[in-house]
């Protein structure tokens, strides 16, 4: 069953804390991209790999961090120094040509 | 900078009408443009990508145009059911490079018996 996971589905933590949200995919596509989500507001790009070992900043990567080690793995670290961490994350990863992305269930982050 | 614009932010329909969605941008150099359908609390469903070649894409009861030159996109339903309720995204992607999307804020849709 082809698809994009992320894990866990709901994140709670306390302010100053690190913390890595997981993303899998199973589709073989090269590109990978995390977004941010806040209500009222459009999804935000906040990093994207086109491939294994590379990955570029998208408009807010300020207080994220990412790795592209597996083409199937791009899991994103929200780190201390984000200043607003509570959101919903949506990863999602694409195919080569046409540039359509699919997108996993998401994962609900909330710091206080 | 490309702006994606959605409107109406919200609308209510009795089932079985037929209704049309609107997506604009501003800038119209774009590779595609993608809708997707996004449930409460969940992730993003894609249900129509048109490339920047196209006019139209049909899937089922969807049907999307696109109208390049002047920024436009719209997103058609035909006999709605209320399984349709959700809330209705558009992206564009832009021609020259990269991989971004740019994204709309959304049409909350809801369909009422």
């Amino acid at each position: 069953d082809g698809g994009i996971t992320q894990s866990p589905k709901y994140l709670f933590r306390k302010e100053g804390q690190n913390v890595t949200l997981s993303c899998e995919q199973n589709l073989n596509h090269d590109a990978m991209y995390w977004y941010r989500q806040d209500p009222g507001q459009g999804l935000r790009l906040i990093y994207y790999s086109q491939i294994v070992n590379d990955f570029q900043k998208g408009d807010i990567a300020e207080g994220y961090s990412v790795s592209r080690e597996k083409k199937e793995s791009f899991p994103l670290t929200v780190t201390s120094a984000q200043k607003n961490p509570t959101a919903f994350y949506l990863c999602a990863s694409g195919e080569g040509r046409s540039y359509e992305q699919y997108f996993g269930p998401g994962t609900r982050l909330t710091v206080t | 900078k490309q702006e994606v614009t959605q409107i109406p932010a919200a609308l209510s329909v009795p089932e079985g009408e037929n209704l049309v969605l609107n997506c604009s941008f501003t800038d119209s150099a774009i590779y595609n443009l993608q809708w997707f359908r996004q449930d409460p609390g969940k992730g993003l469903t894609s249900l129509l990508l048109i490339q920047s070649s196209q006019r139209e894409q049909t899937s089922g009861r969807l049907n999307a145009s696109l109208d390049k030159s002047s920024g436009r996109s719209t997103l058609y339903i035909a006999a709605s059911q209320p399984g349709d309720s959700a809330t209705y995204l558009c992206a564009v992607k832009e021609a020259g490079g990269g991989n971004k999307l740019t994204f709309g804020t959304g049409t909350q849709l809801k369909v009422e018996l």
